[in-house]
């Protein structure tokens, strides 16, 4: 099955610079990877997501990358506030709206937003 | 907006018991999830359901059951509760025709 790795486990950035955080897949058959917010005592939302036909995609201070041959994605936070300050994951799946299709989930990244 | 709601926030049950976790969704959303969050481990899905009375085991659905008897009820059984199912349990759901899940906020369950 699917194995997805994220990177860094716990990350501090000041605010106002950026944040990068990456992932890995194994399965070459994944096409679609969300990424997920999850602030404090909530559940996780979702944030921005790509599909394998594009490299990247932008939504205002937030911007994820896919590179397929690699089989790695990025997400990257510019101009950090402190309201960034969550867990954040990312994920992989095949894509198939017809049935229930599975995420597999990264193990998480503690980002941090300091004044 | 889509409202997933878990029927407790916090749960304290002792070794052996049977234990109900109840999801409720009111989008009419076809797809239902049952996942576990520990540190390091990220979220790992349990079980999932993609219609009334459907289920397929997750990558994890040892000591587990589900029940989807209502569309938008889903429920996780723990038959026998050990304290290494001690976890956040998080619940969400997603409509046929969109990708995106939409999770409850979790039960934090302890076993003693």
């Amino acid at each position: 099955g699917e194995n997805v790795e994220q990177h860094p486990s716990t990350l501090s950035v000041q605010e106002g610079d950026s944040a990068v955080i990456k992932c890995t897949y194994s399965d070459s058959a994944s096409n679609y990877f969300p990424w997920y917010k999850q602030e404090l005592g909530k559940g996780p939302q979702l944030i921005i997501d790509i599909r394998s036909n594009v490299g990247e995609k932008k939504d205002q201070r937030i911007a994820v990358t896919l590179n397929k041959t690699a089989k790695h994605f990025s997400l990257h936070i510019t101009e950090t506030q402190p309201e960034d300050s969550a867990v954040y994951f990312c994920a992989a799946s095949k894509e198939n709206t017809g049935t229930a299709s599975k995420l597999t989930f990264g193990t998480g990244t503690r980002l941090q937003v300091t004044l | 907006d889509v409202k997933v709601t878990q029927s407790s926030r916090y749960l304290v049950k002792r070794t052996g018991e049977k234990v109900f976790l109840e999801c409720v969704q009111d989008m009419d959303h076809e797809n239902m999830f049952w996942y576990r969050q520990d540190p390091g481990l990220g979220l790992r899905l349990i079980y999932f359901s993609y219609d009334v009375k459907m289920k397929e085991k997750g990558d994890i659905p040892e000591g587990y059951s589900v029940s989807r008897e209502k569309k938008e009820r889903f429920s996780l059984i723990l038959e026998s509760a050990s304290t290494n199912q001690t976890s956040m349990y998080l619940c969400a759901s997603r409509p046929r025709d969109r990708n995106e899940q939409f999770f409850g906020p979790g039960t934090r369950l302890t076993v003693l």
